[in-house]
């Protein structure tokens, strides 16, 4: 059996200052772990994912997250968020052919 | 077009209505899946297929009837919905081989309201 879990349901963030998006994770198996952004409005985008090579994952629009395999957790961060980060957040575990979806962080962004 | 499309973007249907929701996607994979979208809840996988069969059927109500005619395109055909069917519903499209599936890729969804 495989869960995810996003530790919060809304974070909001000003303008320039650093993104935290925490995500734990369960599997028996060795997961691969993936971040999407859905936009309002529009389908989910895949912003970054590890499948068991470098720890530290680099994603687009400078995002990176951690596998931190003791902690069980795949947090996304960012250094300094812009308007345009504002969107909701999927973390996402995968075995196999099996995908689970968290229930999403929304990221608000303001000035 | 690139990517992964759905059309139409909006439908708003009654209960008796019968309608299909399309998907096309345009990335040479060769599996495809519907998702239900619904507020405040986890994406719910609803279909999958891979090789244009169906592999997996998540105890989806015969309402829903999905159709892959071939790798490209992916259908969802509508009848006597409920009003709690009203959902954003997402296509994506993988590659998959030898039972291991890559990352998916995402259409922009039709948002469905059912009257």
């Amino acid at each position: 059996a495989q869960s995810v879990t996003q530790l919060d349901s809304h974070v909001s963030v000003s303008e320039g200052t650093p993104v935290l998006l925490r995500c734990n994770y369960s599997s028996s198996y060795s997961p691969s772990l993936f971040w999407y952004v859905q936009h309002p409005n529009k389908g989910l985008q895949l912003l970054l994912k590890y499948t068991s090579a470098a720890t530290l994952v680099k994603g687009i629009n400078g995002f990176e997250a951690e596998f931190k395999k003791s902690e069980t957790s795949f947090h996304l961060t960012k250094p300094s968020a812009h308007m345009s980060d504002a969107a909701e957040y999927f973390c996402v575990v995968k075995t196999a052919s099996k995908l689970t979806f968290g229930t999403g962080t929304r990221l608000q962004v303001t000035l | 077009e690139t990517g992964v499309t759905q059309t139409p973007r909006h439908l708003v249907m009654g209960m008796t209505n019968k309608k299909s929701l399309k998907c096309e996607q345009h990335l040479g994979h060769n599996a495809m899946y519907w998702y239900k979208q619904s507020a405040k809840k986890p994406l719910e996988l609803m279909f999958v297929y891979s090789l244009e069969e169906r592999v997996e059927n998540n105890s989806v109500p015969s309402r829903f009837s999905p159709e892959c005619p071939n790798s490209s395109h992916l259908f969802l055909h509508l009848h006597t919905l409920q009003p709690e069917d009203s959902a954003l519903y997402l296509c994506a499209s993988s590659q998959t081989q030898a039972s291991h599936s890559y990352e998916q890729y995402f259409g922009p969804g039709t948002r469905l309201t059912v009257t």
